[in-house]
């Protein structure tokens, strides 16, 4: 079975161009989630999809960021326009269901320049 | 590597020792606790959950430890291989409301460095 996938691995951009992640969960996981780890910080979730639904958005940190799960299957996080402070290492997690364990994918590292 | 800026406590074994890594939770509402291992340049491994109507679990090698008395939850690892040298951390979560904060609350986590 393959675990959850995340792209690009790394990402370096100039402040204020976009930056678009995309996480594949495990094939069957309704519950999509995403988190993000900034320089000297510890993870910190995002938010939270159940299918194409979004559940909880309270971790986003403005409304620079959106994420999308059109379908149900995969999602998207974009980040427009990008600030320095969005450094940092963008992970997902699926899981089957809530409060069941979630897997993480390895992350994207984003760099803004 | 990720952790550049993280200043994580650091627990130092000797291969084939156990041990233990400590976590302090911080809400008493959460009933749901997982540990995850990471290494450099991945993401979290799930170890091994437990619920809060248990106050202990046991896996391959692992067990976990669960005082709700005092939010404390522990890691114990049997006979550690070079392979357990990674970041572990604790996450907790709250029963499911609908009303937000779904994610996991992890904490700061501790680097495993095994001996030879």
């Amino acid at each position: 079975e393959a675990g959850v996938t995340q792209f690009p691995s790394h990402s370096v951009i100039e402040k204020g161009q976009t930056v678009t992640l995309r996480c594949d969960p495990i094939s069957g996981h309704d519950n999509l989630y995403w988190y993000r780890r900034v320089m000297g910080k510890e993870i910190k979730f995002l938010l939270h999809f159940v299918k194409e639904s979004k559940q909880d958005e309270s971790g986003m940190p403005n409304n620079r960021f959106l994420a999308e799960r059109t379908g149900g299957t995969y999602s998207t996080l974009k980040v427009q326009p990008a600030e320095l402070e969005d450094s940092g290492v963008y992970f997902c997690a699926s899981s089957q269901d809530f409060n069941q364990p979630q897997h993480f994918g390895d992350g994207t590292r984003l760099s803004i320049l | 590597g990720e952790s550049v800026g993280l200043h994580l406590p650091t627990l130092s074994v000797q291969e084939g020792d156990n041990s233990i890594i400590n976590c302090a939770y911080s809400n008493s509402a959460s009933d749901y606790f997982i540990w995850y291992k990471q290494e450099s340049g991945k993401g979290p491994q799930f170890i091994i959950d437990i619920r809060s109507n248990m106050d202990k679990r046991q896996g391959q090698r692992v067990t976990v430890l669960l005082n709700k008395t005092v939010k404390h939850l522990s890691l114990q690892i049997a006979a550690t291989q070079p392979g357990d040298s990674a970041v572990y951390f604790c996450a907790e979560n709250m029963p499911y409301s609908g009303g937000g904060a779904d994610g996991l609350t992890f904490g700061k986590g501790t680097h495993l460095i095994i001996q030879p």
